[in-house]
């Protein structure tokens, strides 16, 4: 298994532009969520999803949207990129029920000047 | 969910053990108590989790008082690689509503 993969590793974008984060695992986890982390901080989550064409906003969903077609993958788009988004992006994966942990991927560290 | 207290960092000699303290005075009855660590900015990494029982696996064990107000996390026998910031997280489990709120943790270090 893969596990939980994710690109870019890095990424610098202009203010106003759109990207997509990519996300996948192979675990069939029901379970994906995104997490933004900047410096010397906690994650906080942005969406999640407890399945294929279910989604939820977390902490801070705002400048973000996401879509959940299928169970692999969970792509986060950025919209119109802003500064105050210039962040490490994890994405996680886990089972749904039951006290199961969350699988990490290795993230995406973004930049946006 | 329920708030936890960690400090901030602690130190801790290679070989020894280390303990890290976690305090959740407000936890429920159903809520378990999770522990992740994050190494130099790779993604977090779960390590343990209970409800009420102590639990043991292969990278750690879990303490947890009678009344639930506090839990420590035992690394037995610490590593240079056991440096990392530890986040202890009290999360409740609900159908459909699974996420974990994470403080900024404890920032270990393994002195050698």
């Amino acid at each position: 298994n893969a596990g939980v993969t994710q690109t870019p590793k890095f990424q610098v974008l202009k203010t106003g532009q759109s990207m997509t984060l990519q996300c996948a695992q192979d675990m069939n986890h029901e379970y994906m969520s995104w997490y933004r982390q900047d410096p010397g901080m906690g994650l906080r989550l942005i969406h999640y999803s407890v399945g294929a064409g279910i989604t939820d906003q977390g902490e801070v969903p705002n400048g973000y949207n996401v879509s959940r077609s299928t169970t692999e993958d969970f792509p986060l788009r950025l919209l119109s990129a802003a500064p105050s988004q210039t962040s490490v992006y994890f994405c996680a994966s886990s089972y749904h029920e039951g006290p199961y942990e969350q699988y990490f991927g290795p993230g995406t560290r973004l930049t946006v000047t | 969910d329920a708030k936890t207290t960690q400090p901030t960092s602690m130190d801790c000699a290679e070989g020894r053990a280390a303990n890290l303290p976690c305090n959740h005075s407000t936890i429920s009855g159903n809520e378990y108590v999770y522990w992740y660590r994050q190494i130099h900015s790779q993604g977090p990494q779960y390590i343990i989790h209970g409800l009420k029982n102590n639990e043991t696996n292969e990278m750690a064990s879990l303490i947890i008082t009678e009344d639930r107000k506090s839990s420590t996390l035992i690394l037995p026998h610490a590593t240079l690689r056991d440096t990392a910031v530890y986040y202890c997280i009290v999360r409740v489990r609900h159908f459909g509503n699974e996420k974990l709120t994470f403080g900024t943790g404890t920032r270990l270090t393994i002195i050698p």
